[in-house]
């Protein structure tokens, strides 16, 4: 069936360290979006990119969308204590129009 | 607040009985999806319901229904319940019949089952 595979699926780092989890279909998308949920929090809604090759920016957080439209990462850079939850992709599939998550990357800060 | 209501926030419940969630969507929105998140799980997509119609199911138990009511609301029934089902439910709503749009989340009810 249809999957989204994300990785890593935990990143241990240090604050002020970067960041990055990536996504990989197995089908094209039409669009993926990325949450956060925080600890004991419910997912909350980042963005959303569309097209080929698509970079968005965030302040310290950049998401890429890839060429083929299968692919796709969020990088934070300098990570603070703010950053701290798991981060989901999902994306949507044009064949029925449904979301299909990844498993999420959880970002833990060293203490 | 995403605007989306689950009720209760915590439910605590014996294997066998039966349990109902609720969710209340955002202002506007027709759409309403059910997922559900085992401890440091990912989401599980349940089911889809778009204006009072089933849309989608995803990995949903036949134990487990849903439905939406004229006023946009849902409840995810379940049923013979067991240990394994002890989660946290998410409720969430977008504006669209297609999960391709931005969802806002409930804050979740937590099931445990003893």
């Amino acid at each position: 069936g249809q999957q989204v595979m994300q990785i890593p699926q935990y990143q241990h780092v240090q604050e002020g360290e970067d960041f990055t989890t990536y996504c990989n279909s197995s089908t094209t998308l039409s669009n993926i979006q990325w949450y956060k949920q925080r600890p004991g929090g419910h997912p909350v809604f980042l963005i959303q990119l569309v097209k080929s090759g698509e970079v968005k920016k965030q302040k310290r957080l950049t998401f890429q969308f890839g060429e083929a439209k299968k692919n796709s990462s969020l990088h934070i850079t300098a990570t603070q204590t703010t950053d701290v939850g798991t981060y989901f992709c999902a994306g949507r599939v044009d064949s029925n129009y449904q979301l299909i998550w990844g498993a999420g990357t959880k970002l833990i800060i060293k203490p | 607040d995403s605007g989306v209501t689950q009720t209760p926030k915590h439910l605590i419940t014996a294997t066998g009985q039966r349990v109902t969630l609720r969710c209340s969507p955002r202002s506007g929105d027709l759409s309403v999806y059910w997922y559900q998140q085992s401890l440091d799980q990912g989401l599980q997509f349940l089911i889809q319901y778009y204006n009072g119609e089933e849309r989608a199911k995803g990995n949903i138990l036949e134990r487990f229904s849903a439905q939406q009511f004229p006023d946009l609301h849902s409840e995810l029934n379940l049923s013979s319940l067991e240990l394994g089902d002890s989660a946290l439910y998410f409720c969430a709503s977008s504006v669209a019949p297609s999960s391709g749009y931005e969802q806002y989340f409930g804050p979740g009810t937590r099931l445990t089952v003893t």
